[in-house]
């Protein structure tokens, strides 16, 4: 079957680095996204990945293995802002998003 | 208005009632979805619709009825649902159905009394 695990909850302390970890097992893969969910509001989408290596984009980075069938978001310089659940999803081959149940981040002061 | 939009935000119903969820996106996207977020659940992708045609169907339940007449709109149509539905029901919209980033609307809180 199709499955997406990320653990359920981090915590982290504001300044500091985080890393949230995504292992996929999909029929087929067309990519991985990673979206941003604060309590209350819709996902934002933070990131794609398609082809292994790590993507930078300002304090958020993301990295893709496919031949581990793994993925990870880096978020660097953590603020209290960057609390929030963060939603793995992988795309099979017939481009449908397979979404974990997401990773709740809190951050201390 | 920009982005995509969904109304009610709140929505509160009996099992024997009939309502609808309103999507509307201002993006000039071809492809439109419904999902169903519950506490600590994945995504539940129910309805996918590209360029007004339906293109997934989920086995989602006979209750849940989707409705897309044009590209920027998208209605749910509900009947005599269960307690179980009770969810975030969130609308989103894409370029097309391939790996494009989706954008969300803010959701609708259902609650099935």
């Amino acid at each position: 079957g199709q499955n997406i695990d990320q653990p359920t909850e981090m915590t982290a302390t504001e300044g500091a680095i985080v890393q949230i970890n995504c292992t996929y097992q999909t029929s087929g893969f067309n990519g991985l996204f990673w979206y941003q969910q604060h309590a209350g509001e819709a996902p934002t989408f933070l990131s794609y990945n398609v082809l292994d290596g790590l993507e930078e984009k300002g304090r958020f980075s993301s990295f893709l293995s496919r031949s581990k069938g793994y993925s990870y978001l880096l978020l660097k310089e953590l603020q209290m802002k960057d609390s929030a659940s963060y939603l793995c999803a992988a795309t099979d081959s017939n481009y449908q998003l397979i979404w974990g149940a997401g990773t709740k981040l809190i951050i201390k002061p | 208005e920009t982005g995509v939009t969904q109304t009610p935000r709140h929505l509160v119903m009996g099992m024997t009632n009939k309502k609808s969820l309103k999507c509307e996106q201002h993006l000039g996207h071809n492809a439109m979805y419904w999902y169903k977020q519950s506490a600590k659940k994945p995504l539940e992708l129910m309805f996918v619709y590209n360029f007004k045609e339906q293109t997934e169907n989920n086995s989602v339940p006979s209750r849940f009825s989707p409705e897309c007449p044009n590209s920027s709109h998208l209605f749910l149509h509900l009947h005599t649902l269960q307690p179980e539905d009770s969810a975030l029901y969130l609308c989103a919209s894409s370029q097309g159905v391939e790996s494009y980033e989706q954008y969300f609307g803010p959701g609708t809180r259902l609650t099935v009394t």
